[in-house]
């Protein structure tokens, strides 16, 4: 299909991990990024992958993507209730546009 | 990261009349500028690409003529939702591309009400 596609929702007790999953479309996309969304707020980049990389960490957070399958996941480590918010995957396109995913809303449960 | 200023963040004007959005990028120069809707619960909508010095590029089903853009500077594009109608209520998010990572900065968004 055309879409970007994620699951809707996640909800993790607060200390675990949170593994948020996405595919994507184009295979030529050159970047893939995960952004974060605040309620009432705008999206915040949270990381980014270049398409030649395999894995990207970045303190608590840990991107792996698979061109493969095109298959890119984002996951939290030690999972906090500032943690809670709706994270978008999203993929460039040949034309430097971007498709983004419907999102996922992380819940984290104390 | 890049900053990117959107004001204003909130916005309730009456039916009929015109409301101005506008997204700023603070330290860098952006040469494109993106205009989204998000409806509640849902993911970004594009509207249009904002190009400085020339017309802006519209989504399919988007009004050019009641979502008017503006990319006077490389710093700063506007969008003007003209004879408001309450169907226009929603969030409206701009990005503008950091030309030398590629990457879209997000303006923390503008809700906008129409009574």
């Amino acid at each position: 299909g055309e879409d970007v596609e994620q699951s809707l929702f996640l909800s993790v007790r607060e200390g675990d991990s949170s593994v948020i999953n996405c595919t994507y479309t184009d295979s030529s996309s050159t970047y893939l990024y995960w952004y974060k969304q605040e309620p009432g707020a705008g999206l915040q980049l949270l990381t980014y992958i270049f398409s030649n990389m395999d894995m990207k960490q970045d303190q608590r957070l840990t991107v792996l993507l698979n061109k493969k399958d095109k298959h890119l996941s984002l996951r939290i480590a030690d999972t906090q209730t500032g943690d809670s918010a709706i994270y978008f995957c999203a993929e460039s396109l040949n034309n430097n546009d971007m498709r983004f995913g419907a999102g996922t809303r992380l819940t984290v449960k104390p | 990261g890049a900053v990117v200023s959107q004001h204003p963040s909130w916005v309730i004007c009456k039916s009929g009349t015109s409301v101005k959005i506008e997204c700023r990028s603070l330290d860098f120069q952006a040469t494109t500028m993106f205009w989204y809707r998000q409806f509640p619960k849902q993911s970004l909508m594009l509207m249009a690409t904002s190009n400085e010095g020339s017309k802006a590029t519209y989504e399919q089903g988007v009004e050019k003529d009641k979502f008017l853009i503006n990319h006077a500077s490389l710093t700063l594009s506007t969008l003007t939702v003209t004879s408001a109608h309450p169907e226009d209520s929603s969030f409206y998010i701009c990005s503008a591309r950091e030309p030398r990572e590629n990457i879209q900065y997000f303006g923390a968004g503008t809700r906008l009400s129409v009574l």
